[in-house]
């Protein structure tokens, strides 16, 4: 089956710009959608598509893809950005399956 | 307001069965696909199987496949998880999710979560 590959921890300072990142053979022919998930609570969806944000996501998210990775940035992060992110896609190989990344658990210093 | 409401998780044996339900409101329920996904406490989110909008298309990841069975309910707006032949591993909290487009099979875009029903496998 597909995997998909996210960085464990990614930290930024306050203000400044990451980008988090998501990589997959499944990248290649789907862009991925993203969660952010906070302690204690469901995961919300923040980015799908080639860069598209759901209502009520602030434009400081934004979404790329080049090959088989794609990458969330956001720009100017905020304290309350602080939370765990997951990718996922649709599992191009001969499964039938949608995957999730590990996530990536961003802290805002 | 899309609201997804789960119950049905409780503490059970290994080999044990269980039910989970997953009440939809506020949205077209015979539309939309709509998927369960787990989480171990502590851990990363895992996909566990979808249902289409008719019902008549189910997948699942290989983990559970052979043991669990997803189906819905138009009449009651319902979604369920049939889970036989519990195992440890299969300890997490569920989440029901619903699609973003619509009568697509393949949508891995979950625009509506719950919050999720715990099922704890212990003996």
């Amino acid at each position: 089956s597909s995997e998909l590959t996210q960085d464990p921890a990614v930290s930024v300072a306050l203000g400044q710009t990451v980008r988090i990142t998501c990589q997959g053979d499944s990248l290649r022919r789907n862009y991925p959608s993203w969660y952010q998930q906070k302690p204690g609570q469901a995961p919300i969806l923040v980015m799908y598509g080639k860069n598209s944000r759901p209502s009520g996501i602030p434009d400081r998210f934004s979404g790329s893809s080049s090959g088989n990775t794609a990458s969330l940035t956001i720009t100017g992060a905020q304290a309350e950005d602080e939370a765990d992110f997951y990718c996922n896609s649709w599992d191009n190989s001969d499964n039938n399956a949608v995957v999730f990344g590990g996530g990536t658990k961003l802290t805002v210093l | 307001e899309v609201q997804l409401v789960e119950s049905g998780g409780v503490v059970v044996q290994p080999g044990g069965s269980l039910r989970l339900s997953c009440a939809a409101s506020g949205f077209t329920f015979d539309d939309y696909t709509m998927h369960w996904v787990r989480q171990v406490p502590g851990k990363g989110l895992e996909w566990v199987s979808l249902i289409d909008w008719n019902g008549r298309i189910t997948y699942y990841v290989d983990s559970v496949k052979g043991r669990f069975t997803i189906s819905r309910d138009h009449s009651k707006d319902s979604l369920y998880l049939q889970m036989n032949s519990l195992r440890t591993e299969d300890t997490a909290l569920y989440y029901c999710a619903k699609a973003y487009h619509s009568q697509t099979i393949s949508s891995f875009t979950f625009d509506y979560w719950g919050l999720g029903t715990l099922v704890t496998v212990s003996s």
